[in-house]
């Protein structure tokens, strides 16, 4: 089972900040928050990790909090085509397997 | 930029044949991957591969099924004798030391 509990559903003005939470209280200390979303039927797509610090790449910006049970993952300016499903995962980041465990994720809907 | 290839993009086939879904995986990667998704319901993890051997494989993946890295590109994955309820979307991966996973299209497969 997905270590990782998440809103089903989201909806986000076009142009507005999307922020999506997660939990995750059972993350062990070498285990990293992942987000991956997925775009209609398309494969996976990362988009940014962190551990315990917050993180920001051109996709997006990760917020973790202190005691690294929850997190938020922010779009600042959500366009039409970041309506996917985003998947909140926890994994470590190194190691022989490093298996993904989707849950069934939020579903981001922007409109216009 | 580089990207994970799979083909084919759709397969059918009829219950009881064999099938192989090829995978490209980015060249300088050294952990490979298996996963499914059903019509409607979320990513599977199947199989992880590295080093030339099964690293982990889930309950899903049952003798009837097998994975093989036949040359320094290729990544391939067999199902021996197809059942009805191994129609789904099915996606490699690969990845880095680093555990962020570049995924690929997705090969649907269909069984009649």
């Amino acid at each position: 089972d997905a270590k990782t509990t998440q809103p089903p559903s989201m909806d986000c003005a076009e142009g507005r900040a999307a922020n999506l939470p997660c939990n995750h209280s059972t993350i062990s200390g070498n285990e990293y928050v992942y987000w991956y979303r997925q775009i209609h039927s398309q494969g996976p797509q990362y988009i940014i990790h962190g551990l315990k610090n917050n993180e920001t790449n051109e996709m997006a910006s990760l917020i973790i909090t202190e005691d690294r049970k929850s997190s938020t993952l922010i779009l600042p300016h959500a366009t039409l085509r970041d309506t996917a499903v985003y998947y909140c995962i926890v994994s470590r980041r190194s190691g022989n397997t490093g298996k993904l465990i989707f849950g069934q994720g939020t579903t981001l809907q922007v409109k216009p | 930029e580089p990207e994970v290839t799979q083909t084919p993009s759709h397969q059918v086939t009829q219950m009881g044949q064999e099938v192989i879904l090829r995978c490209v995986p980015i060249s300088n990667h050294l952990y490979f991957y298996w996963y499914r998704q059903i019509l409607g319901q979320k990513v599977e993890f199947l199989v992880s591969f590295y080093n030339n051997e099964i690293s982990e494989k889930s309950e899903i993946f049952d003798d009837q099924f097998s994975v093989e890295r036949p040359d320094g590109s290729n990544f391939t994955l067999k199902i021996r004798s197809t059942k009805l309820e191994d129609s789904a979307m099915y996606f490699c991966a690969s990845r880095p030391e680093a555990n962020e996973q570049f995924f690929g299209p997705g090969t649907r497969l269909t069984v009649l």
